[in-house]
């Protein structure tokens, strides 16, 4: 069954450090999504990409996080500098279309820790 | 502001009896409603979604509910299993502007299966 990967699993990293995160959507997914989530919170909508467009991106923190789709296939995301607050889980999910009915198939995600 | 809000916070119940979990939101204008299930360190998986004409939906044991009049949805849990422990994430999507459908998360409720 095909699976929405993320890399790296896990991450440490300290303050002021950069890092960037890998998404690589189910083929064929036109759209694709970045959540935060905090321990014991629900995921948060960071950006939306339909295809390699920003759909929505009002909750990014664009002083520090950048997000790329160039060629509407895998995604990156980046935090730089980290802060200690960025520490959380990154989701990433995808999906066909953003009609809907249209079913968000998340990855495992990317667990950051800031020291 | 998109509200959704879930209860309880935590439930703990045992093998074999049967659960229901509650959603309120106040999302605007309303598009859809997904429960998803997330185990421990993993992302979340679709159970359910339900558009603003539906009322019910099921899943296996599970059975999702819209009273779109009130603004609330349950996820019933039938002859619960330990599998079932996890957190369960309830989901409502708004019609953007531009035609996207922007969801808003819950923070979940984390249900604990004791044998």
């Amino acid at each position: 069954e095909a699976e929405v990967a993320q890399s790296p699993r896990y991450k440490i990293t300290e303050k002021s450090q950069a890092v960037a995160f890998w998404c690589d959507p189910i083929s064929g997914h036109a759209t694709l999504y970045w959540y935060r989530q905090i321990l014991g919170q629900g995921p948060e909508l960071l950006v939306q990409f339909q295809d390699e467009s920003v759909v929505d991106d009002s909750q990014l923190p664009k002083d520090r996080f950048s997000a790329e789709r160039l060629k509407g296939v895998d995604s990156t995301l980046k935090i730089q500098p980290a802060e200690l607050g960025d520490s959380a889980m990154y989701l990433c999910a995808s999906s066909l279309g953003s009609g809907a009915k249209n079913i968000q198939y998340f990855g495992a995600g990317t667990r950051l820790s800031v020291l | 502001k998109n509200q959704v809000e879930q209860s309880p916070q935590s439930l703990i119940i045992l093998e074999g009896k049967n659960c229901t979990l509650q959603c309120n939101y106040t999302v605007s204008p309303f598009s859809n409603l997904r429960w998803y299930k997330q185990d421990t360190g993993r992302g979340p998986v679709s159970l359910t979604i339900m558009t603003f004409s539906e009322n019910t939906k099921s899943n296996g044991r599970y059975t999702a509910t819209l009273d779109a009049d009130t603004k609330q949805s349950s996820l019933h849990i039938t002859a619960s299993q330990l599998s079932d422990s996890a957190s369960y994430i309830c989901v409502v999507s708004d019609t953007s502007s531009g035609g996207s459908y922007i969801p808003t998360f819950g923070r979940g409720t984390s249900l604990i299966v004791h044998p």
